[in-house]
């Protein structure tokens, strides 16, 4: 079954406005971490936020931030001012388990390519 | 912090090959994961490290697939004769607790050809 869902394949926005990626997830862990990772045409997966399952609030990261929804099971990533080098490709992942009780593997969704128009 | 490295960065083999690649982590991280990435899908959890002991493989991780880690520091995943389905991204990640959350840190990966 899949875990992390990401329904759009290719998303475009013109630079400086602000930009919402999807991500859906299933697990019946009550403890799990959502990360978002944007991979640029170079390849290396960059970490760009986490929220775990008790955070109260939504992560924020300078320009990024989670849209976290429980009972929805969502965690979209919000983009704010979009720059050109925003360019990429973005991957939602989820860590069912949290702390020192988990190995820590991420199961990946199938991404959404990021276009940013000047 | 130095980063994941990996090398190499591309290999181009011939089916039925054997090819290793290696990963080195960033220094005192503990953990350390495989991933495969194939065009245009999200990575694949293969096998995944806690200092030198493999905790977890993947049933994706054939026969032919082998990881270590000696003394805990970089390590080797080796495919032996190697497929055409065996074409894709490796990608090597290490991870250390903080704040208690363990961020993963991706190298750049080794694209493996299989002709």
């Amino acid at each position: 079954a899949q875990k992390i869902t990401q329904t759009q394949p290719g998303m475009f926005v013109q630079e400086k406005e602000a930009v919402t990626l999807d991500c859906t997830y299933d697990t019946s862990d009550p403890s799990y971490g959502l990360f978002w990772y944007k991979q640029p045409s170079s390849g290396e997966m960059i970490f760009l936020i986490y929220q775990g399952s008790y955070d109260q609030q939504n992560a924020t990261e300078g320009r990024y931030s989670l849209n976290f929804q429980k009972a929805r099971k969502s965690a979209n990533l919000v983009i704010s001012a979009s720059q050109l080098g925003d360019s990429a490709m973005y991957f939602c992942a989820m860590r069912e388990g949290t702390g020192g009780t988990s190995y820590g593997k991420l199961t990946f969704g199938q991404g959404t390519i990021l276009t940013v128009h000047p | 912090d130095t980063g994941v490295s990996q090398n190499p960065r591309h290999k181009i083999t011939k089916r039925g090959q054997n090819v290793t690649f290696r990963c080195d982590p960033i220094s005192e991280h503990n953990r350390l994961y495989w991933y495969r990435q194939t065009l245009g899908q999200g990575p694949e959890f293969l096998t995944y490290f806690q200092n030198e002991a493999q905790l977890e493989k993947s049933r994706l991780l054939s026969d032919r697939f082998s990881a270590e880690r000696p003394k805990g520091s970089f390590s080797t995943l080796e495919i032996q004769r190697t497929e055409q389905g065996d074409s894709a991204m490796y990608l090597c990640a290490s991870s250390r607790i903080r704040d208690g959350i363990y961020e993963q840190y991706f190298g750049p990966g080794t694209r493996l050809t299989v002709t």
